[in-house]
């Protein structure tokens, strides 16, 4: 079993601070995906990195995948309340079309 | 117009009944999932159907039963509702499957409460 974890699991911070929130793994992956999930929504796709040391930038999110494709970080600059939400990484776990989340970092940005 | 829907967005039952989740995509993907979110946020495949033939079975028990009646919906049966199957069911769909997957697109889920 391919499994994700994510740390920290739960991020409080203030408006205005940056944050890096972590996905490692023992095993290596072809690509790894980030989503974003607000409450009471599905998750939403961020970004799939698909080559080792591949930075990938969505405004003030940098996502990074790690030479050896083992884990990815996701790093936020300036943080605002609408980046509250729950980040989930997800990577192809071998069987057909199926695809393993990890267990999500909860963060939480006060005005 | 909503990409993947699900109907109930909330279900409130006694164990033991019987309940349906409905999921459409208006999407023209040819995979569709069904995922379910336990009150820790963990997200864990349940079933997946490509072009209505059911491809992943991710040792569910035989009470939950998919039904892929053509490729834009799969609902979800569940019998002999349980304490322990209370959680939010996600639906999702992807253009492909296989090793090439790529983005999966949620439907907002349906919380099942079970009394």
């Amino acid at each position: 079993t391919q499994l994700l974890e994510q740390s920290p699991q739960f991020l409080s911070i203030q408006e205005g601070e940056n944050l890096t929130v972590y996905c490692n793994s023992s095993s290596v992956f072809s690509s790894l995906q980030w989503y974003r999930q607000e409450p009471g929504e599905g998750p939403v796709l961020l970004v799939t990195v698909v080559t080792g040391g591949e930075v990938k930038k969505l405004k003030r999110l940098t996502f990074q995948f790690g030479d050896a494709r083992k884990d990815s970080s996701l790093h936020i600059t300036a943080a605002q309340p609408g980046d509250t939400g729950l980040y989930l990484c997800a990577g192809p776990a071998g069987s057909w079309g199926k695809l393993q989340f990890g267990a999500g970092t909860q963060v939480v940005v006060t005005p | 117009d909503t990409a993947v829907s699900q109907t109930p967005k909330y279900l409130v039952t006694q164990m033991g009944n019987d309940k349906s989740i409905k999921c459409e995509q208006n999407l023209g993907h040819d995979t569709m999932y069904w995922y379910k979110q336990d009150s820790k946020k963990f997200l864990k495949i349940m079933f997946s159907y490509n072009n209505k033939e059911l491809i992943i079975n991710e040792t569910v028990p035989n009470r939950f039963s998919p039904k892929s009646p053509d490729k834009a919906h799969l609902n979800l049966h569940i019998n002999s509702l349980e304490l322990g199957d209370s959680a939010v069911y996600f639906c999702a769909s992807s253009l492909a499957g296989g090793p090439n997957t790529g983005e999966l697109f949620f439907g907002e889920g349906s919380r099942l409460t079970v009394l």
